[in-house]
C-alpha cells in the first residue's frame, strides 16, 4: 500500500520568513495531494492540493510543487504569520484504493 | 450548504461499554471516511463507506468496531466493550467523488474512563 512521509516533524520560523514542507510517496499510481491544516483541536481543513498531471500549483502565500518522478511534493508558504501556526499534514491518494494516506504532521510555529 | 456534522462532539465512556459515533455528509457528497487521531499523532484511515456499502474496511481493527452508512441517515461508527486504547479523536470525513477533495468534520472526542 501507499506509504507517505514528511519532514520536518517540527519547524519554527520567524514572522515573514518562508517556511517549506516535504513529503515523499512510495506508490507511483497515487494521482492526488492534498494539503491539510489543523490547529489544535480543530478540524483537519483542506488548504490546497495537486493533481499527478500538473507540477506547481499556488494559492495566494500557498503553493504546492510535485515532482512526479522522484515521488515527492512540497508545501511553501511565503510571508508567514502568526495565524499559520499549526499542524500541517500532506496526504497522497490512490484511486486504486479510493483512500487517502496521510503523512505524520509537521508542527508549524511562527514567531514573531 | 451545510459542512459536514458529527456528534457528539464529545463523548466519555467506562470500559466495556458502547460508543456510537455519528456523521452527517456534506449535502450532495455520498463518499464516507472514517480516521482515527490519537494525541499528538496523525490520521489512520479506519474505513471507507457508500451508501449501503461497506467500500473498504481495511483500518477497522476486526473487533469490536462495526461502521454502517444506511440509506436514510448518518454514517455511524459503533464500537463495542471500548478499553482505554480507543480514547481518541475520531474524525469523518466525506466526498462528492470517491476520495478526491475529503472534507472533515469537527471531530467526536472519544474518553474512555
Amino acid at each position: 500500500g501507499e506509504n507517505v512521509e514528511q519532514h520536518p516533524s517540527t519547524l519554527s520560523v520567524q514572522e515573514g520568513d518562508s517556511a517549506v514542507i516535504k513529503c515523499t510517496y512510495s506508490d507511483s499510481a497515487s494521482n492526488y495531494f492534498p494539503w491539510y491544516k489543523q490547529e489544535l483541536g480543530k478540524r483537519p481543513q483542506l488548504i490546497i492540493d495537486i493533481r499527478s498531471n500538473v507540477g506547481e500549483k499556488k494559492d495566494q502565500r500557498i503553493a504546492v510543487t510535485l515532482n512526479k518522478t522522484a515521488k515527492h511534493f512540497s508545501l511553501h508558504i511565503t510571508e508567514t504569520q502568526p495565524e499559520d501556526s499549526a499542524v500541517y499534514f500532506c496526504a497522497g491518494f490512490t484511486g486504486t484504493a479510493s483512500k487517502l494516506t496521510f503523512g505524520t504532521g509537521t508542527r508549524l510555529q511562527v514567531t514573531l | 450548504n451545510a459542512g459536514v456534522m458529527q456528534n457528539p462532539r464529545h463523548l466519555v465512556r467506562r470500559r466495556g461499554q458502547e460508543a456510537r459515533l455519528r456523521c452527517s455528509p456534506m449535502k450532495g457528497h455520498s463518499h464516507v471516511y472514517w480516521y482515527r487521531q490519537l494525541p499528538e499523532e496523525g490520521l489512520k484511515f479506519m474505513v471507507y463507506l457508500q451508501k449501503e456499502n461497506i467500500i473498504d474496511e481495511s483500518g477497522m481493527p476486526k473487533e469490536r468496531f462495526s461502521a454502517e452508512f444506511p440509506k436514510e441517515g448518518p454514517s455511524i461508527l459503533r464500537i463495542q466493550q471500548v478499553v482505554r486504547g480507543d480514547s481518541a479523536a475520531y474524525f469523518c470525513a466525506s466526498s462528492p467523488s470517491g476520495g478526491i477533495e475529503q472534507f472533515f468534520g469537527p471531530g467526536t472526542r472519544l474518553t474512555v474512563l
